[in-house]
């Protein structure tokens, strides 16, 4: 089956500090979408993003859907960032499913 | 307007038990989803509903996991003989239409914990 594979798996950086998170998958997909999984558990979706890029303040996404690579930047980093990142993705004819990476789990220190 | 509820937030159960996850999806979503969640991985997909049609259930580990959803809203995840491998936290999801590359939006989970 598919693989997503995400790095860093875990990543700590100071307050204010700027970050990359990578997602790669390998085969084709029909779409994926960025997730914050708060350190209570709750998941938010952050982006919706087969291709291109989109940008929603701090935080902005690409996807080289061609590459079959996906990167999550976070700018000027804030304590409320940490948790953990997920990257997941819909196979192409079968979007009944979303399949995760493992996870970058972030942590963000005053 | 209200999210995705899950009830309990958790539940310990002793090996051998049988237990019963609920999930109330928003109003009106046509799909719904389950999750399972080890301890430091991500989710895992375990079955999919369209209305009350269980259009996938591949991602069930074995035949004491059973998911209902009746009457196209309330869905329940039922456990038997529960097992300690069983322990992990159990996410619902649901979307408005009928297909999952929608949106899909998450409940807070139930924490499972078999002794």
């Amino acid at each position: 089956g598919i693989q997503v594979e995400q790095s860093p798996p875990d990543l700590i950086l100071q307050e204010g500090a700027n970050s990359t998170l990578r997602c790669n998958f390998s085969d084709s997909v029909n779409n994926l979408q960025w997730f914050h999984q708060n350190p209570w558990g709750q998941l938010i979706n952050l982006f919706y993003i087969p291709s291109g890029t989109k940008q929603n303040g701090r935080l902005s996404a690409t996807t080289v859907a061609t590459e079959r690579y996906s990167l999550l930047y976070i700018s000027s980093s804030q304590t409320t960032d940490s948790g953990v990142y997920f990257c997941a993705v819909t196979l192409m004819n079968r979007d009944d499913k979303i399949i995760f990476g493992k996870g970058t789990r972030l942590h963000i220190l005053p | 307007g209200a999210g995705v509820s899950q009830s309990p937030r958790y539940k310990v159960a002793k090996r051998g038990q049988d237990v019963a996850l609920r999930c109330d999806p928003i109003s009106g979503h046509v799909s719904l989803f389950w999750y399972q969640q080890a301890l430091g991985q991500g989710p895992e997909f375990l079955t999919y509903f369209q209305n009350e049609a269980q259009l996938d259930k591949s991602g069930l580990p074995s035949d004491r996991f059973f998911a209902e959803r009746p009457e196209g809203s309330v869905s329940t995840l039922k456990i038997q003989r529960t097992q300690q491998e069983d322990s992990a936290v159990y996410l619902c999801a649901s979307s408005p239409n009928g297909q999952g590359a929608d949106t899909q939006y998450f409940g807070p989970g139930t924490r499972l914990t078999v002794l």
